[in-house]
């Protein structure tokens, strides 16, 4: 199984609701990535888990959460989100070996949010 | 800034014509791959080629490093409509283990 599974695929939320961003991988990868992307942008890499371990935050706003509840799954928790936050939230998972960032990465299929 | 810079930024051509895509960047890596994305999809890795490599190839792909110019390119040979897509090179710095993205670049091939 050589896949990265996102859900929702869509999600569309109010300011003041509170959600969650789910990504599940079976390939045994010890290192998972959350990335958001702006339209016609490349990707910006939010958090980096390596061994079930928050390794990177690259200063993201507390209103992303991450969770890493074991090796193959990681959540992103939404609360108090911005319209500014409305973008393509993509997971990704490698082998973290050499490093999380030193392998090729797979992308799950991402989660198209909309905040209103 | 970028670490990485791809050039064109958008690249037109014909079914079974080449396409070439250039990707610079600014500080030493330890390696660099080029990811594909079809439109609002996730990203499918195409090649990762380390520091100490010149030339890979895979499939119609063939990927090329210079070091000394910290420049990269990606040639697709005989380009199908399938291959139309946004192609991003993305960096790992030696002192670090981001991967970093670069602009992208998006090739239509027009059937």
């Amino acid at each position: 199984d050589t896949e990265v599974t996102q859900t929702p695929k869509h999600l569309v939320m109010g300011m003041t609701n509170k959600k969650s961003l789910k990504c599940e991988q079976h390939m045994g990868h010890r290192a998972m990535y959350w990335y958001k992307q702006k339209a016609k942008k490349p990707p910006e890499l939010m958090f980096v888990y390596s061994y079930e371990k928050l390794s990177i935050n690259e200063s993201v706003p507390s209103r992303f959460s991450p969770e890493c509840p074991n090796s193959s799954l990681l959540n992103l928790h939404l609360h108090a989100l911005q319209p500014e936050d409305s973008a393509l939230y993509l997971c990704a998972s490698s082998q973290a070996d050499l490093g999380a960032g030193w392998n090729e990465q797979f992308f799950g299929p991402g989660t198209r949010l909309t905040v209103l | 800034s970028q670490q990485g810079e791809e050039d064109p930024q958008a690249l037109s051509i014909q079914e079974g014509e080449n396409a070439t895509m250039n990707c610079s960047y600014k500080t030493s890596i330890n390696n660099l791959q080029w990811y594909r994305q079809n439109s609002g999809r996730g990203l499918v890795h195409l090649i990762l080629i380390r520091s100490n490599e010149r030339e890979k190839h895979s499939g119609r792909l063939r990927v090329t490093l210079d070091t000394s110019k910290k420049s990269s390119s990606l040639l697709i040979t005989a380009s199908r409509a399938a291959d139309t897509a946004s192609y991003f090179c993305a960096t790992v710095p030696l002192s670090g283990s981001r991967l970093t993205f670069g602009e992208g670049t998006q090739l239509t091939v027009n059937p």
